[in-house]
């Protein structure tokens, strides 16, 4: 399976600030997948990722606010804009294998 | 637009006894499905996934999940709860005709009664 390293692994930041996230995979893949994860709720798609391209938003989601890189088919980068509160999240990177999703161990995210 | 329901936000079971984590979809094409499990403070693990062929799908850890195209179910169980068994559980699909995101139903945490 794809292994999937997310940095960093947890951070406390000030509100107003920026965190980028970065996310390598061990394989090339086509496309990458950004999750968040709310404080005791489920996953939620922000953005899918494809190299050579801007990345694709969902509903809710702006670029403004989660900018993201794909600047080779390995690497990824998710940028928490302007935090507040309320982007206290696990932020997770995702990519397919062998027609398998695999998920990286999370960034927790705390906005102080 | 897929959804996907999980029912029982929690579920508790005794050790040894038979776990059953009920996840139902709605789509209008029978789509990919997935299990996945959370344990405290780590990323989501692949427990198995329904493509096509065959309905019932075995996992790992003991765990499998039948397809049951009338009922719009993919429900998981285990015959025999382990302690190591306590964690969150997500049920998800994707459309196998576009691209390869998750559609994650809201999870059930298992606790596991000693």
């Amino acid at each position: 399976s794809a292994v999937i390293s997310q940095k960093p692994s947890r951070d406390i930041c000030q509100r107003g600030t920026s965190l980028t996230i970065q996310c390598q995979v061990d394989s090339q893949v086509t496309m990458m997948f950004w999750y968040r994860q709310q404080p005791g709720q489920s996953l939620t798609l922000i953005a899918t990722a494809n190299q050579g391209s801007e990345a694709t938003y969902e509903s809710g989601f702006v670029i403004d606010k989660f900018p993201i890189s794909r600047p080779n088919l390995t690497f990824s980068t998710l940028t928490v804009s302007n935090m507040s509160p309320e982007d206290s999240s696990i932020y997770l990177c995702s990519v397919e294998e062998l027609a398998l999703p695999f998920f990286g161990q999370g960034t927790r995210l705390t906005v102080v | 637009a897929q959804s996907v329901t999980q029912l029982g936000s929690h579920v508790s079971v005794s050790e040894g006894a038979l776990v059953l984590l009920r996840c139902n979809y709605s789509s209008s094409v029978p789509p990919y499905l997935f299990w996945y499990v959370q344990y405290p403070n780590q990323g989501l693990q692949l427990l198995l996934k329904y493509t096509t062929g065959a309905t019932l799908v075995k996992g790992i850890n003991g765990f499998e999940a039948e397809f049951k195209k009338s009922e719009t179910s993919f429900h998981l169980t285990k015959p025999s709860a382990h302690m190591s068994d306590a964690a969150e559980y997500f049920c998800a699909v994707s459309d196998p005709g576009g691209n390869e995101k998750l559609t994650f139903g809201t999870g059930t945490r298992l606790t596991i009664i000693p």
